[in-house]
This record gives C-alpha cells, structure tokens and sequence, in this order.
C-alpha cells in the first residue's frame, strides 16, 4: 500500500525557519516526481515546489523562491521542505504528493 | 503560469440530478486531472489525463475536454458525492489547480 506520512509541522514565528519531512513506503520512491502542495485554512490547493525523481531539478512558485528548498533522500525514500524566512502567508496545512497519492497533510502556522 | 477557472464555484444538486463542473484554462493544455477532497481528508485524485477515472471512483463519473475548456461529468449524483473539486494541470510549468466547485447534496 502506498503510504505518504508528513512530519516536523507546527507553530513557529515569522521569520523562523520549519523543515518538513515525507516518509513514503509501498513504492519505489526513487522512480517518481514528487511535490508539496498548500491549503491555507478555508481555501483551495495551491502547488508549492516539485522535484524530479533524481533530485536534479526542482521548481518552485514565486512566492516561496529563495526561502524554501525541496529535497529528497531517495536511500531513505523520504522528501524533504525546508522553509525559511516564513511569513504569516505561508500558514496551510501542506501536503506531501506524487499526484496519484496525498499524504495527510502537515499543519503549519506562521504567527507571533 | 496557466490560470484555471472553475465554474461554478458552488452548485448544489438533488440525488439523480445531472451536474457538470468547468475549467477553463488561460492556455491550451494537453491534459487535466480533477480531486475530491471531502472535508478534513486529503485531496484525492478523482480523475486523471483529462477523462481517466481513478481507482475506486465510481463510473457516474466522467471527464471530457482539450485545449483550454474541460469538465467534469457526474450523471446521476447520489448523496456521497457531496464536496469541493479541484482541476489541475501540469501541462505546464508551474502546475496550477483551479480554485474549486464545492457540490452539495440537496
């Protein structure tokens, strides 16, 4: 069974940093594209970074360029978001995911 | 980027109706992909490559579309169905979803 398991959420200040971690199992990580994805409370989906299955190129939306990095550990199947700089913006539950499968989601909350 | 609209932003439906959810794209795309996510639970793929049903989703549902206008089909609703829907596509960098139809069940 394919399983995603998000970790490391909570409530941190603006300006600190949070690194999230996805422990995937029930596949072979290594051969897929993997992205996070955002839902701030009460609103819709929104794409935060991707990463090809190698770790060789990621993509991130603008808002978070240059203060979050999407990584991977294909040995330990686990994906990876650190996040720096946050913003009270960037509060949402995030979502690790290869498209056909969702993690339940990791809460975080950016506030003072 | 690719922005999708989706229409209509909320409908509501009685069991055995006929309801149709659009997404409009800002630029021709080759696919779309659509998610349930019924409240508290994680988004799940519902349907994918613009008319491919997911495992497990029921065939009342289907999808259909090309270029920049695509939908989602559901041919006799019955009360299960009831939740908001999201397109998706990744045509295009960076992947985008549409703001989301939220059915009700009457």
């Amino acid at each position: 069974e394919v399983q995603l398991v998000e970790s490391g959420g909570g409530l941190v200040q603006p300006g600190r940093s949070l690194k999230l971690s996805c422990a995937a199992s029930g596949f072979t990580f290594s051969n897929y594209y993997m992205a996070w994805v955002r839902q701030a409370p009460t609103k819709g989906l929104e794409w935060v970074a991707s990463i090809t299955n190698s770790g060789g190129s990621t993509y991130y939306r603008d808002s978070v360029k240059g203060r979050f990095t999407i990584s991977r550990d294909n040995a330990k199947s686990t994906l990876y978001l650190q996040m720096d700089s946050l913003r009270s913006e960037d509060t949402a539950t995030y979502y690790c995911t290869r498209g056909d499968a969702w993690g339940q989601g990791a809460s975080v909350t950016v506030s003072s | 980027e690719t922005v999708l609209t989706q229409s209509p932003t909320t409908t509501a439906a009685s069991p055995g109706e006929k309801v149709t959810i659009t997404c409009r794209a800002s630029s021709s795309i080759s696919y779309m992909h659509w998610f349930q996510q019924k409240s508290g639970a994680s988004p799940k793929l519902w349907i994918y490559d613009t008319s491919k049903l997911a495992s497990g989703v029921p065939n009342r549902f289907s999808g259909s579309g090309s270029g920049t206008s695509y939908s989602l089909i559901i041919s006799s609703i019955e009360s299960e169905d009831g939740a908001p829907y999201y397109c998706q596509q990744k045509s295009s960098e960076p992947p985008t979803f549409g703001s989301g139809t939220k059915l009700e069940i009457k």
